[in-house]
């Protein structure tokens, strides 16, 4: 049972770099999310996707672009890197958009350092 | 604007001590109310899930309560052990839309 696999687990950029974040779930989940976590804010939502084709402004959107290919796939897309996005990075999945009873999964996060 | 606080920040407990873990929410017109555990270098780990009318729900050594007109949670860990120690993080699902809104955690250590 693989879950929600992200991919890469470590990534150093240089300012003005771009990169994209991968995340695959297996559990034929509907929505997917992305995340960030920074020391004293918590983990905050940066997009998500609650279904195939659709996707949606979290909290903080700017800077990043994404993408739902498929139903399993969510990528996360840094088009031109700034320090201020150096953080953990996670890729999450529910089977629907209002969790209510299922639960939401969570992958183990990818580490962005932008220098 | 939904905020979750979570204190305290940081908890240092001997192994076998029973503990409470505290959340408080601004905006009490919640839809559920989950604890999530994060081992360090990991991702998050869902342990219980509170619907908006439910008072509590248990795992194994594991209670949690809400208590939405006050704004609250706690989780309770009975007989802590070594393997408890992670960061606890509480989460609120608003009525509106799909965002969590989760607190900054709890860093618990239990001793030895």
């Amino acid at each position: 049972n693989a879950g929600v696999t992200q991919t890469p687990k470590f990534q150093v950029l240089k300012t003005g770099q771009s990169m994209t974040l991968q995340c695959a779930q297996d559990m034929n989940h509907n929505s997917m999310y992305w995340y960030r976590q920074d020391p004293g804010m918590g983990l905050r939502l940066i997009y998500y996707s609650a279904s195939e084709g659709t996707t949606d402004k979290g909290e903080v959107p700017n800077g990043y672009n994404v993408s739902r290919l498929n139903k399993r796939e969510f990528s996360l897309r840094l088009e031109s890197a700034a320090p201020s996005q150096t953080s953990v990075y996670f890729c999450a999945s529910s089977v629907r958009a209002t969790v209510g009873r299922n639960t939401i999964y969570f992958g183990e996060g990818s580490w962005l350092t932008v220098v | 604007k939904q905020e979750v606080t979570q204190i305290p920040a940081a908890l240092s407990v001997p192994e076998g001590e029973n503990l409470v873990l505290n959340c408080s929410f601004t905006d009490s017109a919640i839809y559920n109310l989950q604890w999530f555990r994060q081992d360090p270098g990991k991702g998050l780990t869902s342990l219980l899930l509170i619907q908006s009318s439910q008072r509590e729900q248990t795992s194994g050594r594991l209670n949690a309560s809400l208590d939405k007109s006050s704004g609250r949670s706690t989780l309770y860990i009975a007989a802590s052990q070594p393997g408890d120690s992670a960061t606890y993080l509480c989460a609120v699902q608003e009525t509106s839309g799909s965002r969590l809104t989760f607190g900054e955690g709890t860093q618990l250590t239990v001793n030895p």
